[in-house]
Parts: structure tokens; sequence; C-alpha cells
């Protein structure tokens, strides 16, 4: 298993606080992603980051803010919870960006967010 | 506008039998595509990968063929297992850049005994 840590596990909070989600990796790799889990919309990429205090906006980035200031850690920031932030979020780490030669990711385990 | 399409959102299937996911994208610069396998309460796992110079690649009992000209990937699962019951999210790579892969909606793959 790819050494990703995701922290909290699983988070009830309120609407319109701040929810920081953490997550940690022990690869060393170069790119980190976070995506959300969604019921009939599959795994979407919220923000994403190509080296240490390189980071960029994904599909679905409204709400969110990311940060990365060391290589193994990338934070994803919900400024104002809202309800349509409840979901699943996994991390994702990856090495390789060699045309054809794949950019395979690896997830982490998944942080639970509701948002009442 | 969805690039990367899993038209069916479950399969059942007995077990022995072949299992047969499909996905079809709209990108021609996609250049990579994988699929991945999840369990509730679990973050996807890597499955199986092929480059859009093959056609078909094999691990185990796990085959996935690209057709290109048709813009169609599918993923080949012979003989099915109950452990094989799982979500399968199939996504597309354009390569170039670091902006992640791009995933369908999964398929909701269910082993019957």
């Amino acid at each position: 298993d790819a050494g990703i840590t995701q922290s909290p596990r699983h988070k009830v909070t309120e609407t319109g606080t701040p929810v920081t989600l953490r997550c940690h990796q022990t690869e060393n790799h170069r790119y980190m992603y976070w995506y959300r889990q969604d019921p009939g919309h599959g795994l979407r990429l919220i923000h994403y980051s190509y080296g240490v205090k390189d980071t960029d906006k994904g599909e679905v980035s409204d709400g969110y803010s990311v940060s990365r200031s060391k290589t193994e850690d990338f934070l994803l920031t919900l400024e104002s919870a809202t309800s349509s932030q409840t979901s699943v979020y996994f991390c994702a780490i990856s090495e390789s960006r060699v045309r054809n030669s794949g950019n395979t990711i690896y997830f982490g385990e998944g942080s639970w967010l509701t948002v009442v | 506008d969805q690039q990367v399409k899993q038209n069916s959102p479950s399969l059942s299937v007995q077990e022995g039998r072949i299992s047969i996911l499909n996905c079809d994208y709209t990108n021609s610069m996609f250049d990579y595509f994988l699929w991945y396998k999840k369990y509730p309460a679990e973050g996807p796992t890597f499955l199986i990968s092929i480059s859009s110079i093959k056609d078909k690649n094999e691990d185990g009992r796990f085959t996935v063929f690209l057709n290109k000209s048709a813009k169609h990937l599918s993923l080949h699962i012979v003989p099915s297992q109950p452990g094989d019951s799982a979500v399968y999210f199939c996504a597309a790579d354009s390569g170039g850049g670091a902006d992640g892969l791009t995933f369908g909606k999964g398929t909701h793959l269910i082993i019957q005994p």
C-alpha cells in the first residue's frame, strides 16, 4: 500500500465553520491530489499540486483552498463549510508524468465529512 | 461534458463466468487508461492500465482491451470471483501535465454465487 495517511478519517461539522483535511505521504512523490466522491458523480478532482507551493484548481474547486508547504503534506481547507460539501474526500499521489508511460495515482483511505 | 463514460451503473454476473465492464471516452488526447477497484469505506486501488500504443494488457484474471478508433475500452475478469464484487472506475490521462486523471462514474459489479 502506498504510504498515504488522511486525517481526520471522519468528521461532522456545522455549516459555516472552517474545516481542514490533511494528507501526509511517505513516498516522496511530487504530485498530490484531492478528489471527492459523490453518488452519481464518480471521482472529481478538487485541487492538485505539482510541487511545494505549486498548486492549481481542478474540476470542482469552488469553496476549497489547498496548501503544500512540504513535499509530504497537502492540506485541503473548506473556508466555510456548506451542506453540498458533505462527501468523501480522497487524497492521492503520483510520481511519473511521462507521456504514454502513465500517471498511475494511488489513493488514501478517505475522509468522510458531514456538514450539518 | 463527461469525457469518460461508464454507461452501466451496475452489472450482475454469476461466479465463474466472465465479467465485462465497458468505458467510452471522448477526448482524443487521452493516451493512458486505468481501471480502479473500490470497496465500500476504502480508497480506490489501482487494478490495471494500458497505454494508447497497445490494444491489450493482461494481468492474471484481468485483461484490458483498448479500441482507439472507437474510443472504447473494456475490462474483462475471468473467472469472476465473489471478491471481485466492488465498484470499478475507468480513468484516463492526457499526459504532459500534472492535472490528475479523469474518472468515469463507476460500475458496481455484483458477483452472484
